[in-house]
């Protein structure tokens, strides 16, 4: 089962910046924040992960509380062509543990 | 730089029958993990490959098999398909099977079974 509580929907206007929470009390020091995106019909997209520092990259920004039970992926300014399915995902550091999936927040950007 | 391909795009079945399915992984990547995702839910893990040999499993009956061939690309077979297979069947590679190594997946094959 999914370790991770996500929002099922969440609304955002184009231009602004969306913010999807994920939820991960239960997480351990070996345990890296992962997350992915599906666009209707795709393949999940790759966004960015991280272990415990704030990670940034040309798609998105991650951030990871100082207690690691919480996280949250920034969109700095959604386009309509970021309409799609979000998975925030805890993985093993160690071993080869496959990703296991939830069911995601359905993000929906709005002109 | 090819991502992940994954042939056919889309398949139609009958229940008993047999289905192969394939994918290539990124150039330089040796592992391949197969994910079943059914309408509605988020993918679900089956198999993860490398080096041709079988590094993990999911929760799937024996019906489901896999392997991988020296050029690293893979086959998923799914013997007496019953109705509820129908699923979007997707391929993911990585550089390594570690968990360090970040999969990338590809467009998936839409599988029906009437």
């Amino acid at each position: 089962d999914a370790k991770t509580t996500q929002p099922t929907s969440m609304d955002c206007a184009e231009g602004r910046a969306a913010n999807l929470p994920c939820n991960h009390s239960t997480i351990s020091g070996n345990e890296y924040v992962y997350w992915y995106r599906q666009i209707h019909s795709q393949g999940p997209q790759y966004i960015i992960h991280g272990l415990k520092n704030n990670e940034t990259n040309e798609m998105a920004s991650l951030i990871i509380t100082e207690d690691r039970k919480s996280s949250t992926l920034i969109l700095p300014h959604a386009t309509l062509r970021d309409t799609a399915v979000y998975y925030c995902i805890v993985r093993l550091r160690s071993g080869n543990t496959p990703l296991v999936f939830g069911k995601g927040t359905r993000l929906s950007v709005i002109a | 730089d090819a991502g992940v391909t994954q042939s056919p795009t889309h398949l139609i079945k009958t229940r008993g029958q047999h289905v192969t399915l394939r994918c290539s992984p990124i150039s330089g990547h040796k592992s391949v993990s197969w994910y079943q995702q059914v309408l509605g839910q988020g993918p679900q893990f089956i198999f993860q490959y490398y080096e041709k040999e079988e590094r993990g499993r999911g929760n799937f009956p024996d019906r489901f098999s896999a392997r991988q061939f020296p050029n690293y690309s893979s086959e998923l077979n799914v013997n007496a398909l019953l109705l509820g297979d129908s699923a979007l069947y997707l391929c993911a590679s990585s550089l390594g099977p570690s968990s360090t190594d970040t999969q990338y997946f590809g467009p998936g094959t839409r599988l029906t079974v009437l």
